[in-house]
């Protein structure tokens, strides 16, 4: 089982500013790795896919980075609507599908 | 855009079955993995299983020995049925999607695109 390590638990960061966020996986993974946003009482938006290509209608201040095992999340310039759980997930090899455990991005 | 809308008992008692439908708004089941994820209250997200759209299925070895996933396009509904429920069952259902990406002649679930809204199920006594 390939295992997906977010890191930080929780970043705090101010409107306007930039986050970024890290997911390192146990093996490689190439670039079949996804990102994803989660508000409280939805369900997850898919951001990016290959690691790198932004989803149908996802703004161009979220970006992805990386390969192998180690990725990076981006987002910019913090909007209002960007304080969520992010998860980052891996199609590289399963069963199982696995996901990280996930960012809150939090108002410092 | 298709929809998906997941359905089924919000309660349900230890030991028992749980069945869940997730009904797909366009039908449109050709060339996607037809996916169950769950997440536990206040917890990450846990992939449960899938099916490809020629009816091929694969599981979470952690769950394998209980569930069942299956297809009926007639009906535009994907199913899913995880017996032997116990307390750490509890959590939020989700239907998803995810498209097939092809490298090397390998297909992969290219990251899921649609979800549902979830469905909470709750199991006691």
């Amino acid at each position: 089982e390939i295992v997906m390590t977010q890191s930080p638990a929780t970043l705090s960061v101010s409107p306007g500013e930039r986050a970024t966020l890290s997911c390192r996986a146990s093996q490689s993974v190439g670039a079949n790795l996804a990102w994803y946003q989660q508000k409280p009482g939805q369900a997850p938006r898919l951001l990016i896919f290959g690691a790198s290509t932004r989803a149908t209608g996802i703004p161009a201040r979220f970006s992805g980075s990386g390969s192998g095992t180690d990725f990076t999340l981006t987002i910019s310039s913090l909007q209002s609507e960007d304080f969520a759980v992010y998860y980052c997930q891996q199609y590289y090899n399963w069963p199982p599908l696995t996901f990280g455990g996930g960012t809150k991005v939090e108002i410092k | 855009q298709v929809q998906l809308r997941e359905s089924g008992p919000g309660l349900v008692k230890p030991s028992e079955t749980l069945s869940l439908t997730c009904t797909v708004s366009d039908g449109s089941f050709s060339s996607y993995y037809w996916t169950w994820i769950r997440q536990p209250p206040g917890k990450g997200l846990e992939w449960i299983g899938y099916i490809y759209y020629l009816g091929d299925t694969n599981y979470n070895p952690s769950l394998k020995s209980r569930i069942t996933i299956s297809l009926d396009t007639s009906k535009n509904q994907v199913s899913l049925k995880l017996s032997s429920l116990t307390a750490a069952d509890t959590a939020v259902y989700y239907c998803a999607r995810a498209a097939t990406y092809f490298h090397n002649g390998n297909g992969y679930p290219r990251g899921f695109d649609i979800w549902g809204q979830g469905t909470m199920v709750t199991v006691s006594s």
